[in-house]
């Protein structure tokens, strides 16, 4: 069946950047989605990356995608204490007839002052 | 703009109890979906509805039940309450697949079941 994986934590300094890395198992999957998730509260969308596209920059983030790996990273640039969170990976299953996301584990990541 | 609202945000349950959790959104979306996080966990898909009237079955359906008459509206039943359903439940809409249609999370409802 379908799997994604993350590892459980990271914790960097401020102003520093952030790698999260995600594997995923599906290769039918059109979209990569990265989620937030802060303290109580339900899950964000930060971004997101098409299939056919090796990268995506937005404003300090970048995401880049290996299909041959089915490797997904998301890099937070100039990382602040309020970008400490849960980052999720997701794909979208089901050959987007149905929009199903498989999520991962979550990411921890801790930014130190 | 309320988005996804769900109800309650905290419930205690004893065993064998039954409740329903409330999810409505006020963006007219076709999609809804409900998950359940367990701690350390990712999001696992429970069920899931493409419009009204419509409901499937997703990942870990045993124990639920859940109903769609209306587009607004998604609510989440449990009969029989176990404990191996203590979790963070969340609801979560879209407008429609095939395009980039990102689902929107409700602030999660936490269950626990003693």
């Amino acid at each position: 069946g379908e799997d994604v994986e993350q590892s459980l934590f990271l914790s960097v300094r401020e102003g520093d950047s952030s790698v999260i890395n995600c594997t995923y198992t599906d290769s039918s999957s059109t979209y990569l989605y990265w989620y937030k998730q802060e303290p109580g509260a339900g899950l964000q969308l930060l971004t997101y990356i098409f299939s056919n596209m090796d990268m995506k920059q937005d404003q300090r983030l970048t995401v880049l995608l290996n299909k041959k790996d089915k490797h997904l990273s998301l890099r937070i640039a100039d990382t602040q204490t309020g970008d400490s969170a849960i980052y999720f990976c997701a794909e979208n299953c089901g050959g987007g007839a149905t929009n199903k996301l498989i999520f991962g584990t979550g990411t921890l990541l801790a930014v130190q002052p | 703009n309320a988005g996804v609202t769900q109800t309650p945000k905290f419930r205690i349950l004893k065993i064998g109890q039954s409740m329903t959790l409330q999810c409505t959104q006020d963006m007219n979306h076709n999609y809804m979906y409900w998950y359940r996080q367990d701690p350390g966990m990712g999001l696992k898909l429970i069920y899931y509805s493409v419009g009204a009237g419509i409901t499937d079955k997703g990942e870990v359906p045993n124990g639920y039940n859940v109903s769609r008459s209306t587009t607004e509206d998604f609510p989440l039943r449990l009969e029989l309450a176990a404990p191996s359903q203590t979790s963070v439940y969340f609801c979560a809409s879209s407008y429609s697949v095939g395009t980039n249609q990102p689902q929107h999370f409700g602030d999660g409802t936490r269950l626990s079941i003693l």
